[in-house]
């Protein structure tokens, strides 16, 4: 069956560590998303790629960023991490207007 | 101001109630609204896409007001299994927007 996938599932790291989180999905889809999810915000978009080559920024970009090199793939990066993104960490795809989840990352940043 | 603003919640309702979820949003130029479903430590899963003429889907009815930018849903005869996290999600062209979520908890 096709899905989406994540890992690590967990992670602890430390202050300036550069982090890479990957998302993997097997539905083909063009569109692909990461969020963030922390207590009294749902979930705030932090980039997003309509394609391979395609990414663009979300709400709260600052501090990351990603790549598509091919349509499975979106691995995101925190290049030097903080304790403001500890958080759970969600990929998505998407065919059109209704998203997919992966499983989410848990994400400490000591 | 949050884009996407709902009932803080929690909601603790006992089985069978009717219980009501709201949602304001502040871009007129939204073009498509969702409500997801999501359980403790688990991802969000669509429930159901919400339309200007209202749409039913067994227990589940939403209702959308674009002329007052509002977004509800209704879930009638409440089962245990409804307890989870809904979150009303507004999509303006390239920008998903999720809000805070409503925490309910249907208990026997």
């Amino acid at each position: 069956d096709a899905e989406i996938t994540q890992s690590p599932r967990h992670k602890i790291t430390e202050t300036g560590r550069q982090v890479t989180l990957a998302c993997h999905q097997t539905w083909n889809h063009n569109n692909m998303f990461w969020y963030r999810q922390d207590l009294g915000h749902g979930l705030r978009l932090i980039h997003y790629s309509y394609g391979v080559q395609d990414t663009n920024k979300g709400e709260v970009s600052d501090g990351y960023s990603v790549s598509r090199s091919n349509t499975e793939d979106l691995p995101l990066t925190l290049e030097s991490a903080a304790s403001s993104q500890t958080s759970v960490y969600f990929c998505a795809s998407s065919p059109g207007n209704e998203q997919f989840f992966g499983p989410g990352t848990r994400l400490t940043v000591l | 101001r949050k884009e996407v603003e709902q009932d803080p919640g929690p909601f603790n309702v006992p089985e069978g109630a009717t219980v009501a979820f709201n949602c304001t949003y502040s871009n007129s130029a939204s073009q498509s609204f969702f409500w997801y479903r999501q359980d403790c430590r688990k991802e969000p899963k669509l429930l159901m896409s919400v339309y200007s003429s209202g749409n039913e889907d067994g227990r589940f009815t939403a209702q959308l007001n674009r002329a007052s930018q509002y977004i509800s849903l209704l879930i009638r005869d409440s089962k245990l299994s409804d307890s989870a996290t809904y979150h009303c999600v507004v999509n303006t062209l390239d920008d998903m927007r999720f809000g805070a979520g409503t925490r309910l908890t249907v208990k026997p």
